[in-house]
């Protein structure tokens, strides 16, 4: 398998702007994480899904973020409008189960101006 | 409600030291534990992980983990750093209800 997917690796965006993020978990994965990393912040769980299904947002940060999942294969996070503090890299990772060890994509770098 | 505390945001070693990396959770019940490693500029890879059985467990890259339930914790361990060793390490725990991430300790390995 080729791993969890992520795209685009690099987006470089100015405040206001509409962001979109995907993913492509590893087939017959069942759970989908998103996370955010920044150094001030350390690694914070945005959302997660099982079966497609969002189980916990608690971590989103506001209105202004989206996520979601239309099939088994792909999910996408949406940040609109995007402000210079969502600067971070994005990770996406799935699981077998939600209990079970999480592989990891190499993560979006998002920058906005 | 689980939680997992990593001891030592920064941890330093000599090139042939022991490494040590600690970490303490909590959980209501038998959680499943893990050890990721972040290279950087990369996503989290797994070092090692804890189930069930043998409370010794071994990872890739020569690092080993000892999970002790009286104390709650499992701490990571490699007998002699390496250069490549360098690196953040984050401590998780899951169960079928929730899942943590530790804040995670970076490791500096001097030559």
């Amino acid at each position: 398998d080729a791993g969890v997917i992520q795209s685009p690796r690099h987006e470089v965006t100015e405040m206001g702007q509409e962001v979109t993020l995907r993913c492509k978990p590893i087939s017959g994965h069942n759970s989908l994480f998103w996370y955010r990393q920044t150094m001030m912040r350390g690694l914070e769980l945005l959302i997660y899904f099982n079966n497609n299904v969002p189980i916990d947002d608690s971590g989103m940060p506001e209105d202004r973020f989206s996520a979601k999942m239309p099939n088994a294969s792909f999910s996408t996070l949406k940040i609109q409008p995007s402000e210079p503090r969502d600067s971070a890299v994005y990770f996406c990772a799935s699981s077998l189960r939600q209990i079970d060890e999480q592989y990891f994509g190499p993560g979006t770098r998002l920058t906005v101006t | 409600a689980q939680s997992v505390t990593q001891l030592g945001s920064h941890v330093s070693v000599s090139e042939g030291a022991l490494v040590l990396l600690r970490c303490n959770y909590s959980s209501s019940v038998p959680p499943y534990l893990f050890w990721y490693v972040q290279y950087p500029n990369q996503g989290l890879q797994l070092l090692l992980k804890y189930t069930t059985g043998a409370t010794l467990v071994k990872g890739i890259n020569g690092f080993e983990a000892e999970f002790k339930k009286s104390e709650t914790s499992i701490h990571l361990t490699k007998p002699s750093a390496h250069m490549s060793d360098a690196a953040e390490y984050f401590c998780a725990v899951s169960d079928q209800d929730d899942m943590r991430f530790g804040a995670g300790t970076r490791l500096t390995v001097k030559p």
